[in-house]
């Protein structure tokens, strides 16, 4: 079934530890996007990737790292987790930025990061 | 700056009712895209419908329609006929173009209950 794929589901992780969210896609998209979702903040950009070898800044980057060798596989890392990292992580695609305003963005079903 | 702001942090409605819920938005792009999504209890993020800001006409999918007024920079979702299953986080999005960032700018959500 086409779609986003994220590992783990959930995770309980000590502060100061080293942790990577995987993020898969089999739809072929150009872009892929890394959110965070905190209650009574909606979703907030942390990076993005726009195509493969490509990544920018979203809107709270910090303590956090992207890469994308290719188009399928957008991993995000925590070089040394915070509590304040705490939160639902969603990795979503799109097929083209560039086209416009009319490019949705499909969801993964997020990992749920808890950082003690 | 983008915004987007949803003001109904909760709203009730009767079985087989008609519910509305608000989002409203600022920016200063001449082309933007709207765009709604529900989040139910097992967490992902469902795309239900979306609306150009150069579409003539309000968009339709199903059981959802967005009745978008350009002018009061308003574009709120109208679910007909309510069903059990439609109780979820709402969230309102919207996507500026490329020149402006290709992020999505999300409101803070408003959490739908359909009462039996």
């Amino acid at each position: 079934i086409a779609g986003i794929t994220q590992a783990p589901t959930s995770q309980i992780l000590a502060a100061g530890r080293r942790m990577t969210l995987r993020c898969t896609q089999d739809m072929r998209h150009n872009a892929m996007y890394w959110y965070r979702q905190d209650l009574g903040l909606g979703l907030r950009l942390i990076h993005y990737s726009n195509t493969a070898g490509t990544t920018g800044k979203g809107e709270v980057p910090d303590g956090y790292s992207v890469s994308r060798a290719n188009t399928d596989d957008f991993p995000l890392t925590l070089a040394s987790a915070v509590p304040s990292q705490t939160s639902v992580y969603f990795c979503a695609s799109s097929v083209d930025p560039a086209g416009g305003a009319a490019d949705t963005q499909y969801f993964g079903p997020g990992t749920r990061l808890t950082v003690l | 700056a983008q915004k987007i702001t949803q003001t109904q942090p909760g709203m009730f409605v009767q079985e087989k009712e008609a519910v509305t819920l608000d989002c409203t938005y600022d920016t200063s792009d001449p082309s933007y895209g709207l765009f709604w999504y529900k989040q139910p209890s097992s967490g992902e993020m469902i795309f239900l419908i979306y609306q150009g800001s150069y579409d003539q006409q309000n968009a339709t999918e199903g059981r959802y329609s967005l009745n978008f007024q350009k002018a009061r920079k308003s574009a709120n979702l109208v679910i007909s006929a309510s069903q059990l299953g439609d109780s979820a986080m709402y969230f309102c999005a919207m996507k500026g173009q490329p020149n402006t960032g290709n992020q999505f700018y999300f409101g803070t959500g408003t959490s739908l209950t359909v009462i039996p």
